[in-house]
């Protein structure tokens, strides 16, 4: 198994431009979770998903992110638009059931000018 | 929701002695704790975890030990050598699916 899969794996982009991060999650899964990292908030959750449908997004710091996962092997998530602060590692997690192990993707660094 | 604390931030230890990375949570109801080691630019992955049903887990070098009463868990690594220097995640999982995680313990092995 490739394991979950993210792309980009680097992104630098200007102020102002939109974002898309991309996951493919381990074949099979039924939970995706994305998360942000960054040296002052650590590790936080943004949103997960259960068979493809949103379950909670209380995580998503504002109206400039959006998730989609419009299949089960395939999700986003997009900034626009895309400001400084909103540089840091963004991972992609799957799971087989909500209460087991989550496996990590291996992140896309984003750096925003 | 949950809070989970970590301490301490850094550790230093000599290689072939004994690291211990501690963790409390604030929601009694929590039932998951796993441990996640992230390599310097790499993937967080899960090197042991533990159920609220079991007091303590172990795996070669690794343990973790659980107290439900006074809501905290450990993280034990014994003989500890260089490639073990990495950054240890604890987490906390109540309820549902989400899992919340401490701030980090960046472990430094000195040869």
């Amino acid at each position: 198994d490739a394991g979950v899969i993210q792309s980009p794996r680097h992104e630098v982009t200007e102020m102002g431009q939109e974002v898309t991060l991309r996951c493919k999650p381990i074949s099979g899964h039924d939970y995706l979770f994305w998360y942000r990292q960054t040296m002052m908030r650590g590790l936080e959750l943004l949103i997960y998903f259960n068979n493809n449908v949103p379950i909670d997004d209380s995580g998503m710091p504002e109206d400039r992110f959006s998730a989609k996962m419009p299949n089960a092997s395939f999700s986003t998530l997009k900034i626009q638009p895309s400001e400084p602060r909103d540089s840091a590692v963004y991972f992609c997690a799957s799971s087989l059931g909500g209460t087991e192990t989550q496996y990590f993707g291996p992140g896309t660094r984003l750096l925003v000018l | 929701g949950e809070n989970v604390e970590q301490h301490p931030s850094t550790l230093s230890v000599q290689e072939g002695d004994s690291a211990v990375i501690k963790c409390t949570y604030s929601d009694s109801a929590s039932n998951y704790f796993p441990w996640y080691k992230q390599e310097l630019g790499k993937r967080p992955q899960l090197i042991i975890d533990i159920r609220s049903n079991v007091g303590e887990k172990k795996d070669q070098r690794i343990a973790v030990t659980l107290n439900k009463t006074a809501k905290h868990f450990s993280l034990h690594i014994t003989e500890t050598q260089p490639e073990d220097s990495a950054v240890y995640f604890c987490a906390a999982r109540w309820g549902n699916e989400k899992l919340t995680f401490g701030t980090g313990t960046r472990l430094t092995i000195i040869p």
